[in-house]
């Protein structure tokens, strides 16, 4: 089945810094990749979606880009902000389900 | 409007007892998703219903964990014979479309099996 792997794990930068997190999955056939958000003790939320046909999606400081050759895709996050704290998960899609990386926790700080 | 809601939102239960967790997906979503979070991981999942029917529930750990949505909207997860290890964050999400389109999620249940 699909694997989604995502590193870093922890990710510390300062405010107005870049932030880029990046994932591989092992199912070629995948071809829907969402990032998400959550913040302590809420659910994920959805923050920017990629599908297969497209390379690079952008909106404001969060872009998103895809190599479907290598089976790898990135979030970047420019000019951070302290409220963009939180543990973000890049996802698969695989069989009308998602399959979620194990998630990176990021630190802004002032 | 209304978002997912999940309850309870935290549960205490012992070893070997049956737990019962509720969700209320937004009004008209057709797909419900169960997924399981343990801490510091990411969402496990474990069943997806389009409709009524369980569309896939490859991801339910064993026999003791079954799930259920008799009327296309609340889903109900049910535990048998609880066992330490099931202790997580149990989340539900629902779509209006399935697999490719946004996933809204409810804050979750914690169950924690003593």
């Amino acid at each position: 089945g699909e694997n989604v792997e995502q590193h870093p794990s922890t990710l510390s930068v300062q405010e107005g810094d870049s932030a880029v997190i990046k994932c591989t999955y092992s199912d070629s056939a995948s071809n829907y990749f969402p990032w998400y958000k959550q913040e302590l003790g809420k659910g994920p939320q959805l923050i920017i979606d990629i599908r297969s046909n497209v390379g690079e999606k952008k909106d404001q400081r969060i872009a998103v880009t895809l190599n479907k050759t290598a089976k790898h895709f990135s979030l970047h996050i420019t000019e951070t902000q302290p409220e963009d704290s939180a543990v973000y998960f890049c996802a698969a899609s695989i069989s009308d389900k998602l399959i979620f990386g194990t998630g990176t926790r990021l630190q802004v700080f002032p | 409007g209304a978002g997912v809601s999940q309850t309870p939102s935290n549960k205490v239960t012992e070893k070997g007892k049956y737990v019962e967790l509720r969700c209320d997906p937004i009004s008209g979503h057709t797909a419900l998703y169960w997924y399981r979070q343990s801490l510091g991981q990411g969402p496990e999942f474990l069943i997806y219903f389009q409709g009524t029917g369980a569309a896939d529930d490859s991801g339910l750990p064993n026999d003791r964990f079954f799930a259920v949505r008799p009327e296309g909207s609340v889903s109900t997860l049910k535990i048998q014979r609880t066992e330490r290890g099931d202790s997580a964050v149990y989340l539900c999400a629902s779509s209006s479309t399935s697999g490719t389109g946004e996933l809204f999620f409810g804050e979750g249940s914690r169950l924690t099996v003593l």
